[in-house]
């Protein structure tokens, strides 16, 4: 049972443009979560964060809005850039004392110049 | 230098080899960890140490061995892996302790192949 789920395996944006993804999970005890962001032959890398007491949180051209009742989050780039074309994971985890993330399977996102 | 280092970043190994892969943290965290990625799957959490002592272990084969020294190196031993076992391993570092929630940093992976 996949408890963070990315459902959109893959995702193309005009650069200039905004790009939405998205994740959904399934465990109301989650209440951190966690944007990665992966180029090819890397290891993830931590893009920005969102804590349960907040809707949105945001970081330059990043922003994490949060809706608990959906148990949905999204990330949003705007403007989008070649550069942001990777996979991006979403990630969840309880918190203190549960500090172990579970991952989605990730979105591969495209900028088209 | 980057935080997380990893070697080999590629390994080939047939299914009676030993073999194994070493990670080395800069960052002066206390937990290291183990993780999985396969294609289409999500990453997967094989072990977690903390100060050394393994934390947990999910369910993971017992032809995965895994090995924490010190709490800046950790190492998966491996032998008798089957083809399935070919995957992405990623080692990662955080620093566990009241409030912290688990931000990882990754090192670039060990790409592994079994014939």
């Amino acid at each position: 049972d996949q408890q963070v789920k990315q459902n959109s395996p893959s995702l193309s944006v005009q650069e200039g443009r905004i790009s939405i993804l998205n994740c959904d999970y399934t465990n109301s005890m989650f209440d951190y979560f966690l944007w990665y962001k992966k180029y090819p032959a890397e290891g993830p890398t931590f893009l920005i964060s969102i804590s349960s007491i907040k809707d949105k949180n945001e970081d330059g051209r990043f922003t994490v809005f949060l809706n608990k009742s959906a148990k949905h989050l999204s990330l949003h780039i705007v403007p989008s850039q070649p550069g942001d074309s990777a996979v991006y994971f979403c990630a969840a985890s309880g918190g203190f004392g549960n500090e172990k993330l579970t991952f989605g399977t990730g979105t591969r996102l495209t900028i088209i110049p | 230098e980057t935080g997380v280092t990893q070697t080999p970043r590629h390994l080939v190994m047939g299914m009676t080899n030993k073999k194994s892969l070493k990670c080395e943290q800069h960052l002066g965290h206390n937990a290291m960890y183990w993780y999985k990625q396969s294609a289409k799957k999500p990453l997967e959490l094989m072990f977690v140490y903390n100060f050394k002592e393994q934390t947990e272990n999910n369910s993971v084969p017992s032809r995965f061995s895994p090995e924490c020294p010190n709490s800046s190196h950790l190492f998966l031993h491996l032998h008798t892996l089957q083809p399935e076992d070919s995957a992405l391993y990623l080692c990662a570092s955080s620093q566990q302790s009241r409030g912290t929630t688990g931000e990882l940093f990754f090192g670039e992976g060990s790409r592994l192949t079994v014939l």
